[in-house]
């Protein structure tokens, strides 16, 4: 079975400086890997995905995250945060289209 | 833009009453799944279809959870009797189920609560 562990369950940070949210994951076959970014009272909305290919993955909206087979992490980073970042971000593994196995999820919170 | 459809999108009821969702996927996809997302944890998976049939409730409370989408389009989530625990976010996701495109896409969620 697979599963995904996220340490930080919240992270504060100032506008315009770089952040990272942790993701691990354990599984004994390949599996592919997502981060969802959820807003107050609204669905999840993928930010990006790896599912093969070169291990560094970008969002549109400055967010990148590094597959790492041998430490099986996922880490989500941006360089320079916004206060629109503020949100729910949930690192996810899949095996397939199988169902996603989410993490407990990182609060960033973002100030001025 | 194509997106999926989630009724209602806010319900209270009290324990023991029925309580059902509705959920409209994207257009053309093939698999559904039902997610429960109960508050500060990561959404679980309840049910997820293929077409009109379920190939994987496991962790569906069958007792009490039923889940149908008799067409292979809309699917409809019900809970009857509610139970206090059930009070959380009920997401819908659809994708298109074939190889080399995994994702799902979200609609945005119903929230129940019970009282």
């Amino acid at each position: 079975a697979q599963s995904v562990t996220q340490l930080d369950s919240q992270v504060p940070v100032f506008e315009e400086a770089p952040v990272e949210l942790r993701c691990n994951y354990s599984s004994s076959v390949s599996v592919y890997l997502f981060w969802y970014v959820q807003y107050p009272n609204q669905g999840l909305q993928l930010l990006l995905k790896y599912l093969s290919g070169s291990t560094l993955v970008e969002s549109i909206n400055g967010f990148e995250a590094e597959f790492n087979k041998s430490q099986t992490s996922f880490h989500l980073r941006k360089p320079s945060v916004h206060i629109s970042d503020t949100a729910e971000y949930f690192c996810a593994v899949s095996i397939g289209f199988q169902k996603l196995v989410f993490g407990t999820g990182t609060r960033l919170l973002v100030s001025p | 833009e194509a997106e999926v459809a989630q009724s209602p999108r806010y319900k209270i009821t009290e324990k023991s009453q029925a309580v059902a969702f509705w959920c409209d996927p994207i257009s053309g996809h093939a698999t559904l799944y039902w997610y429960r997302q109960i508050l500060g944890q990561g959404p679980e998976l309840l049910v997820q279809f293929q077409d009109e049939s379920v190939v994987d409730d496991s962790q569906l409370p069958k007792d009490r959870f039923s889940a149908e989408r008799l067409k292979g389009v809309d699917s409809t989530l019900k809970i009857q009797p509610a139970e206090l625990g059930d009070s959380a976010m009920y997401l819908c996701a659809s994708s298109l189920g074939r190889e080399l495109d995994y994702e799902q896409y979200f609609g945005p969620g119903t929230r129940l609560t019970v009282t």
